[in-house]
């Protein structure tokens, strides 16, 4: 159950779009298509913003989005607001009902 | 609105056992599976364990199997962690999540410190 790899921090101005990557094995993120994404700010309950790859759960704006090719999965987030510095965590079903999370990424918007 | 509010980390000797106690509520708890989910300082998160709504089901990470219990009081819409030969590297905070799909709604977590 090794961690998935998301890099360690991505930046981006107000407005414009960051990709952050979550790389598995054909265990985990390359076999199901149960991967999610968490936003969480320090202090506070960590917040699904993806799941099943790409599934906004509802009050989720639209631009955040979520795809997968082969064993990355890729949170993106568009029209960048301030609100959205925060750490990103992926998330994927790696079998025997078990999951593994990334390491995390820290998203500054400058 | 659904509420989960974690209790009972605190600071225990290597190994020390502790209890942690997720109270649920503005939904069917008993209707959902259940995670324990810790994140130690500086690190990632980390799944830990899993209990399904009848509590007949249940998973561990292979970090915590055999020291960690994991449990549910659907009466009481309580989730539980029984945690026993606590090691350095389990200090963390704890979340308790739900989890349908994905875990959609977690906690703000309890720290657990494991230290002499």
């Amino acid at each position: 159950q090794s961690a998935l790899t998301q890099p360690r921090s991505v930046s981006g101005s107000p407005g414009q779009s960051v990709t952050i990557s979550c790389t598995g094995t054909s265990s985990d993120v390359g076999g199901y298509n149960y991967v999610s994404w968490y936003q969480h700010h320090p202090g506070k309950a960590p917040q699904l913003m993806i799941y099943d790859v790409s599934k906004r759960p509802s009050g989720v704006p639209d631009r955040f989005s979520g795809s997968k090719s082969g064993n990355t999965a890729s949170l993106t987030i568009s029209g960048l607001q301030a609100e959205d510095e925060a750490d990103y965590y992926c998330c994927s079903y790696a079998g025997s009902y078990t999951w593994v999370f990334g390491g995390g990424t820290k998203l500054t918007v400058l | 609105q659904v509420q989960l509010v974690e209790s009972g980390g605190g600071l225990v000797k290597p190994g020390g056992s502790l209890r942690l106690s997720c109270a649920a509520s503005g939904f069917t708890f008993s209707d959902y599976y259940m995670s324990w989910i810790r994140q130690a300082p500086g690190k990632g998160l980390e799944w830990v364990s899993c209990i399904s709504s009848s509590g007949g089901t249940i998973y561990y990470a292979d970090s915590v199997k055999g020291r960690f219990t994991i449990s549910r009081d659907n009466a009481k819409n309580s989730l539980y962690l029984q945690m026993n030969s606590l090691r350095a590297e389990d200090t963390a905070v704890y979340y308790c999540a739900r989890f349908t799909y994905a875990f959609d709604y977690w906690g703000q977590g309890t720290l657990v410190t494991v230290s002499s």
